[in-house]
């Protein structure tokens, strides 16, 4: 199993609203990561997480709140965002320890906040 | 973390070589050159990865020169379904380090 699973595919959530983005895989990777990407641009990475701890935060809004309850799930709480938040999040994963393996993406969540 | 400079897009045909080359002037002695595609509202999918001279697997290949200031990937006989954008990372790919995309090349194959 090489997938990373997220859901939920698609979100549309007020500015007002709490919501989560889900992401879990089953590779037994330590290393997870949380990326965003607009439209026709790179993904940006927001956070990473090694052996379920938070060891990258890259200067993330507090709006955006990551957690990491096992090994194999990662998630994103989401609370006040603003439309500008409105992007492709994706999450990934990778073995953690060995500087240069694959990382594998999820399909990830297109989020609209209206 | 090197930068890396790609063009932005290209144009093929299908069942043509491309070569997309990607310039990192400042790699450092550890960093190794790793290729990810992306289509349209997915996750970036792994390429291919290498340190230094040629890499082949399935999809691609990856040549590298000696002073590694700069690498080319190849992908032999392109079809419609490779429209996609190529991004090259230089640096750490794992292990819980940062990984970096640029700004990648955008590359449209047509009939």
């Amino acid at each position: 199993d090489t997938e990373v699973t997220q859901t939920p595919k698609h979100l549309v959530m007020g500015m007002t609203n709490k919501k989560s983005l889900k992401c879990e895989q089953h590779m037994g990777h330590r290393a997870m990561y949380w990326y965003k990407q607009k439209a026709k641009k790179p993904p940006e990475l927001m956070f990473v997480y090694s052996y379920e701890k938070l060891s990258i935060n890259e200067s993330v809004p507090s709006r955006f709140s990551p957690e990491c309850p096992n090994s194999s799930l990662l998630n994103l709480h989401l609370h006040a965002l603003q439309p500008e938040d409105s992007a492709l999040y994706l999450c990934a994963s990778s073995q953690e320890g060995i500087m240069n393996t694959e990382a594998f993406f999820g399909q990830g969540t297109r989020l609209t906040v209206v | 973390l090197a930068k890396t400079t790609q063009p932005i897009s290209m144009d093929s045909y299908e069942g043509q070589e491309v070569n997309i080359t990607c310039s990192h002037n400042n790699i450092a002695t550890n960093d190794y050159i790793t290729w990810y595609q992306q289509f349209p509202s997915q996750g970036p999918r792994f390429i291919i990865q290498g340190y230094k001279t040629k890499v082949t697997n399935e999809v691609a290949s990856l040549f590298i020169p000696a002073d590694r200031k700069s690498s080319t990937l190849s992908l032999p006989r392109v079809s419609l379904s490779d429209t996609a954008v190529y991004y090259c990372l230089v640096g750490p790919t794992g292990g819980g380090n940062k990984l970096t995309f640029g700004t990648g090349t955008q590359l449209k194959v047509e009939l």
